[in-house]
């Protein structure tokens, strides 16, 4: 509906296991994001990527890895999570990385870590 | 730094009666307001903006938010409540400066019947 398709929508996943977030923006965006929605704090901005470059790196920790092949498409790569990295992991995409710009979500990847 | 407060969790409010819903900012430079709302199971979905001009935005579904540079707020309006404006709505702030999109905390909007 929006534009922006996340896969999967949801994802259980053991301490040792690797696994990856997909997300595909149609929108002809050049900045993606990934944050981070738990139920106890508010949105928390992970990484911003403009024109495939990442730009802000918001103190994640290792464990967590993106990557930008293209415009079109984000990944966050996930290794040795712990459980409190339990939440619903959001992708977005806005046209460029202005302050100005609205950003678009996908519908987030429900992770449970356990 | 940047920050949003929505000091209301929760929001109750019986359908057809006006609603609002309370944001403050704290942001250096001329900020650049957004509202945002949630429904289960969904992303983030724009509503409305504030980048400069009229303090009285206008945006999707009816809503419309008064920006207010002495109070420091942008509170979310809408006339007449309907039971499927209930969700959690979200304010955020950045600014001219380049910041990121900072969100406040989330309210929770209840539409009865």
């Amino acid at each position: 509906e929006t534009g922006v398709t996340q896969t999967p929508r949801h994802l259980v996943m053991g301490m040792t296991n690797k696994k990856s977030l997909k997300c595909e923006q149609h929108l002809g965006h050049n900045a993606m994001y990934w944050y981070k929605q738990s139920a106890k704090k508010p949105l928390e901005l992970m990484f911003v990527y403009s024109l495939e470059e990442r730009v802000e790196n918001n103190s994640v920790p290792s464990r967590f890895s993106p990557e930008c092949p293209n415009s079109s498409h984000l990944f966050l790569h996930l290794h040795t999570l712990q459980p409190e990295d339990s939440a619903l992991y959001l992708c977005a995409s806005s046209p460029f990385r202005y302050g100005s710009d609205e950003q678009y979500f996908g519908p987030g990847t429900r992770l449970t870590v356990t | 730094a940047q920050s949003v407060a929505q000091p209301e969790d929760q929001v109750n409010v019986a359908e057809g009666n006006p609603l609002t819903v309370k944001c403050t900012y704290s942001v250096s430079g001329n900020p650049y307001l957004f509202w945002y709302v949630q429904y289960p199971n969904r992303g983030l979905q724009f509503l409305l903006k504030y980048i400069t001009g009229d303090n009285l935005v206008k945006g999707s579904y009816g809503f419309e938010a008064e920006f207010n540079k002495s109070q420091t707020s942008f509170h979310l309006k809408k006339p007449s409540a309907l039971v499927s404006d209930s969700a959690l709505y979200f304010c955020a702030v950045s600014n001219n400066a380049g910041n990121m999109l900072t969100f406040g905390g989330g309210t929770r909007l209840m539409v009865k019947p």
